[in-house]
């Protein structure tokens, strides 16, 4: 069955600009995860919707970054007056529920120039 | 809040021959550890994983085994192949913070050679 899709796949943008992400989970999947992984790192978690709602928002490093998720399946990462710093893949994963294995999408490559 | 340290780094093993990369966990309430492998370009991909109620796990090649009294956890690969070259993240959750979101290691390097 289809898998996690994320779009775009890359994005360049310049300092200041605003941008958002897109990820389709898996169909039925409740959970939707966002991460972002810098080179050489591990994904950092950011946000967790269960559903419609954001369950834990502990990871968005500030308030320039904000999710949403209105209908409980697809969801949208945006990310206000980026900074150069941002640059980094940013991930979507989904799973069937809380604590139930997470599959990963390929990815959204952000530069901010 | 969850801490995970991976090692080693890199890991570079002759195809045929068995390739281990360990994970130690701060949080004693974790209780869920997949594996990813990585490949260039793009998303983490599952290829295994164990919950606390039991010691280990196998799926043909690749097998978890879980310490929860030292809090840590392994991935062995037998009879590695050129194809398993990749990066592999362990993470950890199910801790503290109960939401599902995974903590990860820094990531093993692994290449095998022809």
């Amino acid at each position: 069955g289809a898998g996690v899709s994320q779009t775009p796949s890359n994005k360049v943008t310049e300092k200041g600009k605003y941008v958002e992400l897109r990820c389709d989970p898996i169909s039925g999947h409740t959970a939707l995860y966002w991460y972002r992984q810098s080179l050489g790192q591990g994904p950092e978690f950011l946000i967790y919707f269960q559903g419609t709602g954001a369950a834990d928002d502990s990871g968005l490093p500030n308030d320039r970054f904000f999710a949403v998720r209105p209908e409980g399946s697809v969801s949208t990462l945006k990310i206000q007056r980026t900074e150069r710093g941002d640059s980094a893949v940013y991930l979507c994963a989904s799973s069937r529920g809380q604590g139930e294995a997470q599959y990963f999408g390929p990815g959204t490559r952000l530069l901010v120039l | 809040g969850e801490n995970v340290e991976q090692h080693p780094s890199t890991l570079s093993v002759q195809e045929g021959d068995s390739a281990v990369i360990k994970c130690t966990y701060s949080d004693s309430a974790s209780n869920y550890f997949p594996w990813y492998k990585q490949e260039l370009g793009k998303g983490p991909q599952l290829i295994i994983d164990i919950r606390s109620n039991v010691g280990e796990k196998k799926d043909q090649r690749i097998a978890v085994t879980l310490n929860k009294t030292a809090k840590h956890f392994s991935l062995h690969i037998t009879e590695t192949q050129p194809e398993d070259s990749a990066v592999y993240f362990c993470a950890a959750s199910g801790g503290s913070s109960n939401t599902g979101k995974l903590i990860f290691g820094q990531g093993t390097t692994l290449q095998v050679k022809p």
